[in-house]
Parts: structure tokens; C-alpha cells; sequence
């Protein structure tokens, strides 16, 4: 089973939809989670950390399950700049910091 | 705003060469990694660096693979003979912890093999 596993895309929306992705991981130990946000040939960036609360910045909300072991982020009123691939990242604290990523969803918002 | 920087963006050799990746964290940050992406695929971990040593590796960073911080800003990475499959977009980052704190990428080296 991969570690961290999310929805397979590419995700064509029309600007102005919402949009959801899935995101699992299977070791129980995560500690940490986050969603990237990767531009095409570009270096991953960091869109937000995920909390057990749930956090919304913006037009963006992350959800995390730990029982579940799952994670989501919901995008609305997309814009044609939030065109690219999002990426699902966990980490687990006796592994100093190292990033697991998922193998990413790309989203393309149309006009 | 700090950035970590890498050189070369595109380096380009030849099968069974070595290649030194380099890269400059951002200044007070005390953890360092290096990740690659072969086209297409994810984000793959390669090894991590804190304390002057190695902290963790994957089974991708065998014996051909080393890195070093020589001198208190830049940090390293070699390729000892590089394969065709070592071909990719090489990630360094760094943070100020290991746990819930941000880790911020550099642009990347694109090593193309051939």
C-alpha cells in the first residue's frame, strides 16, 4: 500500500466551482500533514498545514481524519490561478522532518 | 524573503560522470534535505541533514550518492557515476525544525544523463 495515496486526477473545472481532493495515509504515526501546491517543472510549495480542527485560509479548507487516516482540501470559487497540482504531504516525527508525498492531483480551472 | 538557492538549474553529463548539485538554505535554518522528481512522477525523498550529519536516507540514496555542508552555507550533493535513470529534477530544502514547521524548496537542478 503506498504511504500517502490521493485522488487520481487531472480535475477540469470551470472557474468559479468547488473542488475537493482525497488524500490517505496509511502509517498511523504521521504526525504532520500538509498541502503542497506544485506549478508545472516548478518546486513544491507549502499551501497550507493541515490541523485536526480543520483550517480554512481563504478560499481554501483543510479536514483531517486520523482515525480515518485521511485528509482532504476544498477549494472554492476556483480561479484560473489555481491551476496546478496539489500535493498531499505527511510526515512522521522520528523521521526528522522527512516529506512524504503523494503522487499529487492536477487541476486545471477553465475559463 | 529568503530562499533557498540551487546551481546549476540544468546540468546536462554524461553516463558514469560525477555531478555536484549545490544548494544554499536559507541562512538560520538547521534542517536540510534533498528530494528528486523523475518527470512524471512524485516527489521522492532522498536524504535528510542536521547536525553536520546525515540524519536519514532512502533506499534510493545508496553508495553512489553522498552530500556535504564543507563549509557552514552551501550543501552538497554527489553523484559518484551517474546512470541514465539518475536523470531528473533534484529538490534541496531546508527549515528552521523537523516537525510542523514549514520546509521551503529551492527551484531545482534538472540532471539530464546521457
Amino acid at each position: 500500500r503506498k504511504e500517502v495515496e490521493q485522488d487520481p486526477g487531472p480535475f477540469n473545472v470551470p472557474e468559479g466551482a468547488t473542488v475537493a481532493f482525497n488524500c490517505t495515509y496509511s502509517n498511523s504515526a504521521s504526525q504532520s500533514f500538509f498541502w503542497y501546491r506544485q506549478d508545472c517543472r516548478k518546486e513544491p510549495k507549502l499551501l497550507m498545514s493541515v490541523y485536526s480542527s480543520g483550517n480554512e485560509d481563504g478560499r481554501f479548507t483543510a479536514q483531517l481524519n486520523r482515525a480515518s487516516q485521511y485528509i482532504s482540501l476544498l477549494i472554492r470559487d476556483s480561479k484560473l490561478s489555481d491551476s496546478a497540482t496539489y500535493l498531499c504531504v505527511v510526515t512522521q516525527f522520528y523521521q526528522g522532518g522527512k516529506l512524504i508525498f503523494g503522487q499529487g492531483t492536477e487541476l486545471s480551472v477553465k475559463p | 524573503e529568503p530562499e533557498v538557492t540551487q546551481t546549476p538549474s540544468h546540468q546536462v553529463t554524461q553516463m558514469g560522470q560525477e555531478v555536484i548539485l549545490r544548494c544554499v538554505p536559507i541562512s538560520n535554518h538547521l534542517y536540510f534535505y534533498w528530494y528528486r522528481q523523475i518527470l512524471g512522477q512524485k516527489v521522492e525523498f532522498l536524504v535528510s541533514f542536521y547536525n553536520n550529519e546525515i540524519s536519514e536516507k532512502s533506499e534510493i540514496f545508496d553508495d553512489q550518492f553522498s552530500v556535504e555542508r564543507p563549509d557552514g552555507s552551501n550543501f552538497t550533493l554527489k553523484i559518484r557515476s551517474t546512470k541514465l535513470e539518475d536523470s531528473a529534477m533534484y529538490f534541496c530544502a531546508s527549515s528552521v525544525g523537523a516537525v510542523n514547521t514549514e520546509a521551503f524548496f529551492g527551484q531545482g537542478t534538472r540532471l539530464t544523463v546521457v
